[in-house]
């Protein structure tokens, strides 16, 4: 078992409809949890972090942690086909772990 | 903003060929790193390094070495370039001590013949 599942996709959803990606971990440990933006042929961009469990927002973005199940969500609401990217789930331990493992990514589509 | 930026975009090398990758980043960050994403295989950590000339293999370091002689700058090596190296190359960058956040370049998309 992978330490972290996160199903590929693609998810295609229409303009304007609420997102839901997630993840699933198994290392009760990881204690800092990122979501990252990949748009084809291009470099992961950050997006959001997480430290602990509980809810981040930002604009239409927002990142869920339930470290209780080992889950963690990104919510994106009113979706732009500019939302069309992979999006990469990454966790790590803290106080001096400097590797994240890396989900393989979802490939979403937004249609207008 | 942190900058991380890759020397080449897109390469095309032959079968046998040293081929150097060079990454850059301008934040005075701690630790480097070097990955390769493929489909259906997700990003896999080829090198790191936390510091100037430390350098640690990652899960897949076999065909690859790398140099760190400043901070700001990590080279990644193929000694002799195979085909199964044709992949998506990605340099990442982090702060150190408790950041684990990761900036990456924009990735070099090299192909071997």
């Amino acid at each position: 078992q992978k330490e972290v599942e996160q199903d590929p996709g693609p998810l295609s959803v229409p303009e304007g409809a609420i997102v839901s990606l997630n993840c699933t971990y198994s290392n009760s440990a990881f204690q800092y949890f990122m979501w990252y933006r990949q748009y084809s042929r291009k470099g992961p961009e950050l997006l959001m972090y997480t430290y602990s469990s509980g809810n981040k927002e930002d604009g239409r973005f927002t990142a869920q942690v339930d470290k209780s199940s080992k889950y963690i969500s990104l919510f994106i609401r009113d979706s732009q086909p500019s939302d069309s990217a992979t999006y990469l789930c990454a966790m790590s331990l803290s106080g001096g772990s400097y590797i994240p493992t890396f989900g393989r990514g979802t490939s979403l589509i937004v249609h207008p | 903003d942190v900058k991380v930026t890759q020397s080449s975009r897109y390469l095309v090398k032959r079968t046998g060929e040293k081929v150097f990758l060079e990454c850059v980043q301008d934040m005075d960050h701690e630790n480097m790193f070097w990955y390769r994403q493929d489909p259906g295989l997700g990003l896999r950590l080829i090198y790191f390094s936390y510091d100037v000339k430390m350098k640690e293999k990652g899960d897949i370091p076999e065909g690859y070495s790398v140099s760190r002689e400043k901070k700001e700058r990590f080279s990644l090596i193929l000694e002799s370039a195979s085909t199964n190296q044709t992949s998506m190359y990605l340099c990442a960058s982090s702060l150190g001590q408790w950041q684990e956040t990761q900036y990456f370049g924009p990735g070099t998309r090299l192909l071997v013949l």
